[in-house]
């Protein structure tokens, strides 16, 4: 069965950096594009980034454009979201999920369990 | 970008009752529309995809319709698993957009 496992989060000052992880299993992880999703605590989803199945291809929301990187090892089966210059409003559980295809056109078709990053002075 | 409103934010609702959260687009995505469940302390469940197509495992019960613009979620007989929070999120371009979520509550 496809499974995701984020790690990486914790806490850390504003203007500091972090690096998640994000191992995937259950499915051939070079053939799919890859997202990272964010919930701020007691708020709704909100999109950060994908990648595409080759690392080719990188889309970020706006809010993290030019502080955050996605990026993959695909012979680790493992994606990576870098997080530099942290705000206090990047608080939030981040989410790693599975697209159903390699690049566009296709949902989300699976999570991981998420992993909390708290950024606090 | 384009962005998702989602009606209601709340919806308060019996075991048996159907319920139907609606979902619009600010320009035409076409059929590109998911929805999904979300429990509390969980990860997000992908139920329908293109705006209709039901997920293998999710309950006959859930559907969806709609294309452009506007979307539907229904739940035809609500039972008690199905009170959470629902979202919909377009993926017609990037950035990829959630509606604001409905959080449907047991009336």
């Amino acid at each position: 069965q496809v499974q995701l496992v984020e790690s990486g989060g914790g806490v850390d000052q504003p203007g500091g950096s972090l690096r998640l992880s994000c191992v995937g299993s259950g499915f051939t992880f070079s053939n799919f594009a890859m997202h990272w999703v964010r919930q701020a605590p007691g708020k709704g989803l909100e999109w950060m980034a994908a990648i595409s199945f080759d690392g080719v291809t990188k889309k970020y929301a706006i809010s993290v454009r030019g502080r955050f990187t996605v990026s993959r090892d695909n012979s680790r089966n493992t994606v990576y979201l870098q997080m530099n210059s942290l705000r206090i409003e990047d608080t939030a559980v981040y989410f790693c999920a599975r697209d159903g295809g390699r690049g566009s056109g296709w949902p989300i078709d699976y999570w991981g369990q998420g992993s909390l990053v708290s950024v606090s002075s | 970008d384009i962005q998702m409103t989602q009606s209601p934010p709340t919806l308060s609702a019996s075991v048996g009752d159907r319920v139907t959260i609606t979902c619009r687009a600010s320009q035409s995505i076409t059929f590109y529309l998911a929805w999904y469940q979300q429990r509390p302390g969980k990860a997000p469940k992908l139920l329908i995809q293109k705006g209709s197509i039901l997920e293998s495992g999710v309950p006959s019960r859930f559907s969806g319709s709609g294309f452009g613009t506007e979307f539907t979620l229904t739940i035809s007989s609500l039972q008690p698993d199905d009170f959470a929070t629902y979202y919909c999120q377009h993926y017609y371009d990037y950035p990829y957009t959630f509606g604001q979520g409905t959080k449907l509550e047991i009336k």
